[in-house]
């Protein structure tokens, strides 16, 4: 199964309201990014947040991390409509450097 | 303008054929990769390469080449091997396979089975 398994698979909210996406993996990590996609697009990268951090913040996202929980939350604030894509994390481990893995990802849908 | 392209944006393959995807990147990135996106769902390392003539397998290579003879290119060719081609592929690279780096992704390329 995937490393990174996000939470929830879907979430619909109103423009200006928060959303908050939840990441969840199983070995230990060198780090953990979360990425954005537009349907049928690449991949745009986010925020990077290292083992050792467990807060970062980059505009309207702030993200978290608990190593002992082995979890991280991506929390995007004031939504607008152009925030409506798909959100991912990846996470990058100790060991194998190239090795990452990818959740199935978020579908936000930010509603005017 | 720097960055990384794929091509061709779609792809139509019939049954039997090897196809071959493109990338290109002109950010003078060592590490390049290719993931395999199918619907709903997150992104499969099929193979990745830290520098020059070296590349690694990653989880499902298996029906998948690729080769690393110019560092701004990392071509991949889908073979007749590869039972269930039909996906988006998408093709990143990075300043280096060291951990605390971002990736890059292009545009994706959308390939179909026929």
């Amino acid at each position: 199964s995937q490393q990174g398994e996000e939470d929830p698979q879907a979430l619909s909210i109103q423009e200006g309201e928060n959303a908050t996406m939840n990441c969840s993996y199983k070995t230990s990590i060198n780090n953990l990014q979360w990425y954005r996609q537009n349907s049928g697009r690449g991949l745009v990268h986010l925020i990077l947040i290292r083992s050792n951090e467990r807060e970062k913040h980059s505009g309207r996202l702030r993200v978290t991390l608990d190593t002992s929980k082995k979890s991280s939350s991506l929390l995007i604030t004031a939504s607008r409509a152009a925030d409506t894509a798909s959100y991912f994390c990846a996470t990058f481990f100790n060991t194998n450097a190239g090795k990452s893995t990818f959740g199935d990802g978020t579908t936000l849908t930010v509603k005017p | 303008d720097g960055g990384i392209t794929q091509s061709p944006k779609y792809l139509f393959r019939k049954e039997g054929q090897n196809v071959t995807l493109s990338c290109e990147q002109n950010l003078n990135h060592d590490a390049m990769y290719w993931y395999r996106q199918d619907p709903g769902q997150g992104l499969r390392l099929i193979y990745y390469s830290q520098i020059v003539n070296d590349f690694q397998k990653g989880d499902i290579a298996e029906g998948y080449s690729v080769s690393r003879e110019k560092k701004e290119s990392f071509p991949l060719t889908v073979t007749s091997a590869q039972k269930n081609p039909t996906a988006f592929y998408l093709c990143a690279s990075s300043i280096s396979l060291a951990m605390n780096t971002e990736a890059f992704f292009g545009q994706g390329t959308r390939l179909t089975v026929v």
